[in-house]
């Protein structure tokens, strides 16, 4: 299987600690994209790479985010200073077009 | 600003059909997407459509597309157990750059075998 994947699958972590996940993507797409799911509710969007370059980001992305893609192949997500409010899915998704982006299995966050 | 809006449940007999409906941000040049997700795994892309068209079909799957009324429908033939999951519909406005795709709530689709 060469789909999306996403490491670790979940996470537990104390509030105030940093976690750091992973996404690699489908080889050879180079859009990668980060959003958040949380319970009941549809993923939002977080951010945007083509190849090793930001393109966008969301005002969910908070000073508390910071996310990288230093070669254009995996990237990562970390969150530091963890607040209950961020327990959610990390959904990573890539994409080799402007149109479909195709979707990892998540890593779920619990911040206790 | 862009809106997607779903019903939030739908529940069907095995063997029936299943239409599950969405309503979408009026734009001239959009992408609209459906999605299934199981319990505790991603989301799995079904089907997509741009919106100068106004069906698409694949296997069990038919996308319509009202754009009169900006509303999105996914039906699925004969649905079977296996089908039940949550299916969000989801959009992409090409005209402001963005890649984003901005999801509905997603709608819970039962089915009773």
């Amino acid at each position: 299987d060469t789909g999306v994947s996403q490491d670790p699958r979940h996470k537990i972590t104390k509030r105030g600690q940093n976690v750091t996940f992973r996404c690699d993507p489908i080889s050879e797409h180079n859009r990668l994209y980060w959003y958040r799911q949380t319970l009941g509710q549809g993923p939002e969007f977080l951010t945007y790479f083509q190849n090793e370059a930001q393109l966008e980001k969301s005002r969910l992305l908070s000073d508390r985010f910071s996310a990288e893609r230093p070669k254009g192949s995996f990237s990562t997500l970390e969150i530091q200073r963890t607040e209950q409010g961020d327990s959610a899915m990390y959904l990573c998704a890539s994409s080799p077009t402007t149109y479909e982006q195709y979707f990892g299995p998540g890593t779920r966050l619990t911040v206790t | 600003g862009e809106d997607v809006e779903q019903s939030l449940f739908l529940s069907v007999r095995e063997g029936d059909s299943s239409v599950i409906n969405c309503t979408y941000t009026d734009s001239s040049s959009t992408y609209l997407y459906w999605y299934k997700q199981e319990p505790g795994a991603g989301l799995q892309l079904l089907t997509y459509i741009f919106s100068n068209m106004d069906m698409k079909q694949d296997q069990r799957l038919t996308v319509l597309l009202n754009k009169k009324d900006k509303h999105l429908s996914l039906r699925i033939a004969d649905t079977q157990t296996g089908d039940s999951a949550i299916y969000f519909c989801a959009e992409s406005i090409l005209d402001t750059g963005r890649r984003a795709l901005t999801f509905g709530s997603g709608t819970r689709l039962q089915v009773q075998p």
